[in-house]
């Protein structure tokens, strides 16, 4: 059962535009949601989290928003740049030392 | 200020052979973990450790070992590699409980 869920394996958008990443969840128990980014060959870094007091987080062209009422998060990010590309991964925690990932999202941002 | 380092970046094991996989970390995190990610999978975590001395198991434990001695060093042992080990290996370490992790470049071992 998973717990974390991306359901759109790739997206692509052009540059300028907004991408939109989601995310689902199942476990009303996470407290606690982040999303990192990868490049081919590198590990995940950290780009934005966001905690279940909040419903909206951001910095600089990335913003999270989640709604607590529906298990869901989203990352947009405006405006795209072709450096943006890579796989985006959300993952959850509980306040515990347990993070839960889903299982990434490609985006692609032409120029 | 390295962050989170791994070695070795890339490994070839045959089948029943044994390794370590090395992490190491220098922002004094008591947290650190150790995941796998396989195509379609996402990340998957093997082991944790909330602190030296103290370890316990993820979503996906067997046929790993850790042990961790200091808070720098998170070692993670294959006793006797199998081909469903081919994967690629991420070190993480955050201050604590739900803090962000920081991650390491990983190792990609290939068990023939």
């Amino acid at each position: 059962d998973q717990q974390v869920k991306q359901n759109s394996p790739s997206l692509s958008v052009q540059e300028g535009r907004i991408s939109i990443l989601n995310c689902d969840y199942t476990n009303s128990m996470f407290d606690y949601f982040l999303w990192y980014k990868k490049y081919p060959a590198e590990g995940p870094t950290f780009l934005i989290s966001i905690s279940s007091i909040k419903d909206k987080n951001e910095d600089g062209r990335f913003t999270v928003f989640l709604n607590k009422s529906a298990k869901h998060l989203s990352l947009h990010i405006v405006p795209s740049q072709p450096g943006d590309s890579a796989v985006y991964f959300c993952a959850a925690s509980s306040g515990t030392y347990k993070y839960i990932f889903g299982t990434g999202t490609r985006l692609k941002v032409l120029a | 200020n390295a962050g989170v380092t791994q070695t070795p970046k890339f490994q070839v094991l045959k089948t029943g052979q044994s390794m370590t996989l090395q992490c190491a970390q220098d922002m004094n995190h008591e947290y650190m973990s150790w995941y796998r990610q396989d195509p379609g999978m996402g990340l998957r975590l093997i082991h944790y450790s909330v602190g030296a001395g103290i370890t316990d198991q993820g979503e996906v434990p067997n046929g790993y070992n850790v042990s961790r001695s200091t808070t720098e060093d998170f070692p993670l042992r294959l006793l006797s590699a199998a081909p469903s080990q081919t994967s690629v290996y991420f070190c993480a370490s955050s201050e604590g409980a739900g803090e962000t992790q920081y991650f390491g470049p990983g190792t990609r071992l290939l068990v023939l």
